[in-house]
């Protein structure tokens, strides 16, 4: 399994409550990002790692989302306060490095109650 | 106007048919197009990734660039019923259209 692994697959929470989603990578992929996407639309462009830094973050809609990838492989979208605005599938995607196609996982699905 | 304009469909065709796909963008500083398959519950799946204007060809899939218009194009000959998935178009990898479903029927 060489592709990007997204955990948890689904996850369903109260309005109110912390979540974490996870992403590893594909190995040796220096460039990560992270999306949101609801149902019948494309893929929103929310942050993107070059290594350990955030590269751009311009994305991330308000100050309750976060993501940090301490060691530049494993990636966490931390979502505090949640609402149920925030419910939508959460797809991540790494590359060789920024300029080269981008490879996806399947997402979480993430349902906030 | 949105930076990617994509028809959602759905788009209905018979099995052999040639579909074409179309996304129109408004930034004319967009170099880097890409095609993405995506099936239900799925990641989506990179197809065709093209830079600046021109053709590029794989296997059954054409993608086509025409910058002047700021218009792409992918093309599936001979569709088959596997083919049924949505089809996402993205400008420089981070902005994508809303996708247009397909359906291909025996």
């Amino acid at each position: 399994g060489a592709g990007v692994s997204q955990t948890p697959s689904n996850k369903v929470t109260e309005k109110g409550k912390y979540v974490e989603l996870r992403c590893d990578p594909i190995s040796g992929h220096t460039a990560l990002y992270w999306y949101r996407q609801s149902l019948g639309q494309g893929p929103e462009f929310l942050i993107y790692f070059q290594g350990t830094g955030a590269a751009d973050d311009s994305g991330l809609p308000n100050d309750r989302f976060f993501a940090v990838r301490p060691e530049g492989s494993v990636s966490t979208l931390k979502i505090q306060r949640t609402e149920r605005g925030d419910s939508a599938v959460y797809l991540c995607a790494s590359s060789a490095d920024g300029n080269q196609p981008q490879h996806f996982g399947d997402g979480t699905r993430l349902s906030i109650l | 106007q949105k930076e990617v304009e994509q028809d959602p469909g759905p788009l209905s065709v018979p099995e052999g048919a040639i579909v074409s796909l179309n996304c129109t963008y408004s930034n004319s500083a967009f170099q880097y197009f890409m095609w993405y398959r995506q099936y239900s519950r799925k990641g989506p799946e990179l197809l065709m990734y093209t830079y600046s204007s021109g053709n590029k060809e794989d296997g059954r899939f054409t993608a086509q660039v025409d910058k002047s218009s700021k218009y792409i194009s992918l093309f599936i000959r001979d569709s088959q019923p596997s083919d049924s998935a949505t089809y996402l178009c993205a400008m420089e990898g981070l902005i994508f259209g809303t996708g247009t479903r397909l359906q291909v029927f025996p």
